[in-house]
């Protein structure tokens, strides 16, 4: 079957760092895709994960390790703008994205 | 600019009488995806479209139907939406199936 686990909401202090974890079982792997949604928004591209190790792009880095089903999503000089949902996307070897259900950000100043 | 169209953005309806909310795209995309989002479970699948009469059923297809006649619109129709198909529904397009999804505002549907 497949199944995404992320926690369902995380607060953090303006400033300070975050990371937002998710393990995956898919049938068939092709890569794993984070995406932002504020509220009331759709979703934004963030990054994208197809081989293992980690990938930087500003404040925003993604981890993959594919033997372990599992991904995370750091979140440096936290912003208030940055509250908002965190989808963990994994795609499948048919190119069909499975969502997880997002982890709410909140973000304190 | 680059876009993804959804109209309407707001729709509320009755039981049973047929609908269809369109999706249009202006950057030559192959891959266009419907999604609906409820609260709690995220991001459902409903149909996708890897290209031009190539349609495929994602996670929830039940009681919906779309066709790709055509690259840039990828319409979600409802022949007898119940009051199960209340939701937001989103649809989305990349240039091929592994590359970022951009998506359109999203539609809001209210099926009484």
């Amino acid at each position: 079957g497949q199944n995404i686990d992320q926690p369902t909401e995380m607060t953090a202090t303006e400033g300070a760092i975050v990371q937002i974890n998710c393990t995956y079982q898919t049938s068939g792997f092709n890569g794993l895709f984070w995406y932002q949604q504020h509220a009331g928004e759709a979703p934004t591209f963030l990054s994208y994960n197809v081989l293992d190790g980690l990938e930087e792009k500003g404040r925003f880095s993604s981890f993959l390790s594919r033997s372990k089903g599992y991904s995370y999503l750091l979140l440096k000089e936290l912003q208030m703008k940055d509250s908002a949902s965190y989808l963990c996307a994994p795609l499948k070897s048919n190119y069909q994205l499975i969502w997880g259900a997002g982890t709410k950000l909140i973000i304190k100043p | 600019e680059a876009q993804v169209t959804q109209n309407p953005r707001y729709l509320i309806t009755v039981t049973g009488k047929k609908l269809t909310v369109t999706c249009s795209q202006n950057m030559n995309h192959e891959y266009m995806s419907w999604y609906r989002q409820d609260p709690g479970l995220g991001l459902r699948q409903i149909y996708y479209s890897m290209n031009v009469e190539v349609t495929d059923k994602g996670d929830v297809p039940e009681g919906y139907k779309v066709s790709r006649k055509e690259k840039r619109n990828f319409p979600l129709i409802l022949e007898s939406p119940s009051p199960n198909q209340t939701s937001l529904y989103f649809c989305a397009s990349s240039s091929q199936g592994a590359q970022p999804q951009h998506f359109g505002d999203g539609t809001r549907l209210s099926i009484l």
